[in-house]
């Protein structure tokens, strides 16, 4: 099994603060990587895939980068809206599999 | 417009066997390209891929899953179909189906449009 491992679990931040979120593999994924964003009792909704295409209509603050094994996402400026649980998410065809998550909250 | 709406029992009794099924509008379940998973979220926890079946009927697993899941598809009801074996309580969950499709370039877009979700509770 491919595990993914998200850091940091939470993370305290401010409106317009640049916010960073590590999701790594424990083997080479080339670029399979999507990003979710959810909310408190809704579906997650796609924000990255295939490690740094943004979803149509998800904003450009919003980016992702990486390959292989290691993969970041960044808010370059939070907004109130952004303050959610992020997962990563590994899919090469045969498994999928989530990150922990990574809780963005207000500091 | 895709929509995917899940359906089935709110409780069911340890042992047992849960079917959910999953309704789906807006795209075919035969279109080349076109997948529909299984993902669950127990209550304050992380989101946990199940299963997964692709147009062609090609059927993946979670491992650690596997000898309790069956899923399936029907088509022409555009309904998949997703079947737990013997139940415990750690099965209690959110369950979500979602789907998944290529983009222009013909790169998989993974679980792009999800169902809003069915809260099942197993307990005796």
């Amino acid at each position: 099994d491919i595990q993914m491992t998200q850091s940091p679990s939470t993370l305290s931040a401010s409106v317009g603060d640049r916010v960073t979120i590590t999701c790594r593999a424990s083997q080479s994924i080339s670029s399979w990587l999507a990003w979710y964003q959810q909310k408190p009792g809704k579906a997650p909704k796609l924000l990255i895939y295939k490690a740094s295409s943004l979803q149509s209509g998800v904003p450009s603050r919003f980016s992702g980068s990486g390959s292989e094994t290691e993969f970041t996402l960044t808010i370059s400026s939070l907004q109130p809206a952004d303050f959610a649980t992020y997962y990563c998410q590994q899919y090469n065809g045969y498994s999928w599999t989530f990150g922990q998550g990574t809780k963005v909250e207000v500091k | 417009q895709i929509t995917l709406k899940e359906s089935g029992p709110t409780l069911v009794k340890p042992t047992q066997t849960l079917t959910l099924t999953c309704t789906v509008s807006g795209f075919s379940l035969s279109t080349s390209g076109v997948g529909v998973g299984w993902i669950r979220q127990p209550p304050g926890k992380a989101l946990e891929w199940l299963a997964f079946i692709y147009w062609d009927d090609d059927k993946r697993y979670s491992p650690s899953l596997k000898s309790r899941l069956t899923i399936t598809k029907d088509t022409s009801k555009n309904q998949v179909v997703l079947t737990m074996s013997n139940v415990d309580p750690v099965d209690t969950a959110t369950y979500f189906c979602a789907h998944r499709g290529l983009d222009s370039n013909y790169d998989s877009v993974p679980f792009d449009y999800w169902g809003q979700g069915t809260l099942v509770t197993v307990s005796s």
